[in-house]
């Protein structure tokens, strides 16, 4: 069965540092989304893309924060200078279709800003 | 603004008891509302999605029950067994347009004891 996988599974950084987490969506999938949970809360929306562009973000996803589709089967997100707050799991999820779409979701990458 | 609840204390059951969990809304009229299950370190799994014209949708041991005028959506699994411990989240789109942001509760835990 085709999986939504993402790498690495944890990394740490410093405060400062950027970070780029990958993700290989569902490869018929045409919607990309990102998502982070901070331990022991909810999953919180980042962004969505399609057609190489970003179709919606969430507050969270402000100017650190990037997303890149740079080949026909990676899908990134970067953070340009770490916090600690950044500390979260991140989830990639693609979809076939929009709206009521199934979202498929990544395993998912531990960071840890120290 | 808008909120979604659910009850954020862990439900025990017996195996082989019904277990209902529920999602309360408010400041929405979701299109439609889903039910992801999340094991612990793991992403969200698509269970079900019921679109706001119907009362009631079935999946195996799984229905999902959907009252607009509530505002509430319940979701039961039947002859609940040890494996279906995990948290449950419900999922709505943003309230109007943006189907692309999906919004989480922040999930019921579910044990199961044998």
């Amino acid at each position: 069965e085709p999986e939504v996988t993402q790498t690495p599974s944890h990394q740490v950084t410093q405060m400062g540092q950027e970070v780029i987490l990958r993700c290989v969506p569902i490869s018929n999938h045409l919607y990309f989304y990102w998502y982070r949970q901070i331990l022991g809360q909810k999953v919180e929306f980042l962004v969505s893309f399609y057609n190489n562009e970003i179709s919606e973000k969430s507050e969270i996803f402000d100017d650190q924060f990037s997303v890149e589709r740079p080949d026909g089967s990676n899908f990134t997100l970067k953070i340009r200078s770490t916090k600690l707050e950044d500390s979260a799991m991140y989830f990639c999820a693609s979809s076939e279709v929009q709206g009521e779409g199934e979202q498929y979701f990544g395993p998912g990458t531990r960071l840890t800003v120290t | 603004s808008q909120k979604i609840e659910q009850n954020s204390e862990a439900l025990n059951i017996q195996e082989g008891k019904t277990a209902t969990l529920t999602c309360n809304y408010t400041n929405y009229s979701p299109a439609y509302l889903q039910w992801y299950r999340q094991d612990p370190g793991r992403g969200p799994v698509f269970l079900l999605l019921i679109r706001e014209n119907k009362k009631e949708k079935r999946k195996e041991r799984l229905k999902v029950t959907f009252d607009t005028t509530l505002k509430q959506s319940l979701f039961h699994i039947t002859a609940s067994q040890p494996a279906d411990s995990a948290t449950y989240l419900c999922a709505l789109p943003k309230n109007s347009g943006g189907y692309q942001k999906v919004t989480f509760g922040t999930g019921t835990k579910l044990q199961v004891i044998p």
